[in-house]
C-alpha cells in the first residue's frame, strides 16, 4: 500500500498522559499537513511541513500540541497532558511538489481520552 | 480561519437519482478539492479544480469551480447505495499551506 499511513489507528489513553502519533506519507510528498476532525465537523488545520520545516501552525496548536518531521519523511504528532477536549479524529495528509496540491489523507488516528 | 459552507447539510435520495451539492465562500480560493468520507475512515480525494469556470468529471462525479471563484459544485448522477457518506469540500490558502474544509453534506441513498 502506497498512500499515507498512520499509526495507531485508535488510541484510548487516561487525561493526564502524553500520547504520540506517527504519519508516514505517500513516498516522495515533500508536503505534509496535520488535522483534527471532530464529530459531525470538517477537518481542522493544525500544521503544515514543507520538508522537514514546519511552516505554519494554527492556534487550534496549543503549547501541549508539538510536530516533528526530522528528515522530512514521517511526521510525529505529540499532546502532552492529554484533556478530554483532545479526543477527536487525528488527520495526517501528504501534498506531492511541484504545481499539484492535491492532498491526500490517511486513514487517521481516533484519540479518546478518558 | 476561512468559513466554507456547503449546502444541503444532509440529503436522502432514491437509488438511480442525481445528486447536486455547493460550497461557499466568503474568500477566493485558487485550488478547490472534493472529498468523500466513510465513518471512521479518512477523507478521500474526489475530484481536484485549479482554474475558474473549469468543470471535470470524474465516473459518475462532475465537479465545478465557480467564475466568481468563491464556490463550487459537486454532481453525482445515478447514485448507488455505495454513494452514501459525506461530502466535503476544501478550498486551499493563498500561501497553499492548509486547505479550509466545509461543513460537509451528508448523503443516504435509499435502495
Amino acid at each position: 500500500d502506497t498512500g499515507v499511513s498512520q499509526n495507531p489507528r485508535h488510541k484510548i489513553t487516561k487525561r493526564g498522559q502524553n500520547v504520540t502519533f506517527r504519519c508516514d506519507p505517500i513516498s516522495e510528498h515533500n508536503r505534509l499537513y496535520w488535522y483534527r476532525q471532530t464529530l459531525g465537523q470538517g477537518p481542522e488545520f493544525l500544521t503544515y511541513f514543507q520538508n522537514e520545516a514546519q511552516l505554519e501552525k494554527s492556534r487550534l496548536l496549543s503549547d501541549r500540541f508539538s510536530a516533528e518531521r526530522p528528515k522530512g519523511s514521517f511526521s510525529t504528532l505529540e499532546i502532552q497532558r492529554t484533556e478530554q477536549g483532545d479526543s477527536a479524529m487525528y488527520l495526517c495528509a501528504s501534498s506531492p511538489r511541484g504545481g499539484s496540491t492535491e492532498a491526500f489523507f490517511g486513514q487517521g488516528t481516533r484519540l479518546t481520552v478518558v | 480561519g476561512q468559513q466554507l459552507n456547503q449546502s444541503p447539510q444532509s440529503m436522502f435520495i432514491q437509488e438511480g437519482e442525481d445528486v447536486s451539492m455547493n460550497c461557499t465562500s466568503s474568500s477566493i480560493f485558487n485550488t478547490w478539492l472534493w472529498y468523500k468520507q466513510d465513518p471512521g475512515e479518512g477523507p478521500v480525494l474526489l475530484i481536484a479544480l485549479y482554474k475558474a469556470g473549469e468543470l471535470t468529471s470524474n465516473g459518475r462525479l462532475t465537479a465545478q469551480f465557480g467564475i466568481t471563484r468563491k464556490d463550487s459544485f459537486l454532481n453525482i448522477s445515478a447514485s448507488i447505495p455505495s454513494d452514501v457518506g459525506i461530502y466535503f469540500c476544501a478550498g486551499l490558502s493563498n500561501t497553499g499551506n492548509q486547505f479550509y474544509f466545509g461543513t460537509g453534506t451528508s448523503l443516504t441513498v435509499i435502495p
